[in-house]
């Protein structure tokens, strides 16, 4: 089955404990990306990446980090995390980043910072 | 996308009824246009896209509208059923960024 998973999808974490939240798609896909939600405010993305060894910051990329070293996993790293990245995050994969085609969401990880 | 707001807005029909959820979209370069659907503890859904080059596109009970002069986008879902309640989100493609911008959301109930 085509999926996007996540992994946890529940976090309750402190601030500054480094953490790591998994994606991994099973697609081939070449395009992913790492948004998070918030009340009011839609989804945001915070990092994308184009291929292997390719990414770049996206709209709130303050306090995250990446990395891409295989196609199918994307990581999203919290070196430090504070309170306000209490949020919904999710992951995305498609085929590649040009328009008609369709992204894939994971299920998503709920993080909370105390 | 839709303006930031503190509250989604939202909308409730009557199970068969049909249903129109309304986006404003901000960029008139946008080229791309997705509905997105979210059911509760999920992840957002791919329903339906339609190019800036057309102003009708329809699925299966859905149906989108683009109107660019005023750069509005909507959805239209024929007969609802309980299942149709979700939140629902537009996104717009930039293509020269090529990346999807995300619209706030609308939740739709629908009453049995």
């Amino acid at each position: 089955e085509a999926q996007v998973t996540q992994n946890p999808r529940y976090l309750i974490t402190v601030t500054g404990k480094k953490l790591t939240v998994t994606c991994s798609q099973n697609m081939n896909h070449e395009y992913m990306s790492w948004y998070r939600q918030d009340p009011g405010l839609g989804l945001r993305q915070i990092y994308y990446s184009m291929n292997v060894e390719v990414t770049d910051k996206g709209d709130v990329p303050e306090g995250y980090k990446v990395s891409r070293k295989e196609k199918r996993n994307f990581p999203l790293i919290l070196e430090s995390p504070s309170p306000n990245q209490t949020s919904l995050y999710f992951c995305a994969s498609s085929l590649s980043s040009g328009m008609n085609t369709e992204a894939f969401f994971g299920q998503g990880t709920r993080l909370t910072v105390v | 996308g839709e303006s930031v707001g503190l509250h989604l807005p939202t909308l409730s029909v009557q199970e068969g009824d049909n249903s129109i959820i309304n986006c404003a979209y901000s960029n008139s370069a946008s080229d791309y246009f997705i509905w997105y659907k979210q059911e509760s503890g999920k992840g957002p859904q791919f329903i339906i896209d339609i190019r800036s080059n057309m102003d009708k596109r329809q699925g299966q009970r859905v149906t989108v509208l683009l109107n660019k002069t005023v750069k509005h986008l909507s959805l239209q879902i024929a007969a609802t059923q309980p299942g149709d309640s979700a939140v629902y989100f537009c996104a717009e493609y930039f293509q020269g960024a090529q990346k999807l911008v995300f619209g706030q959301g609308t939740r739709l109930t629908i009453n049995p």
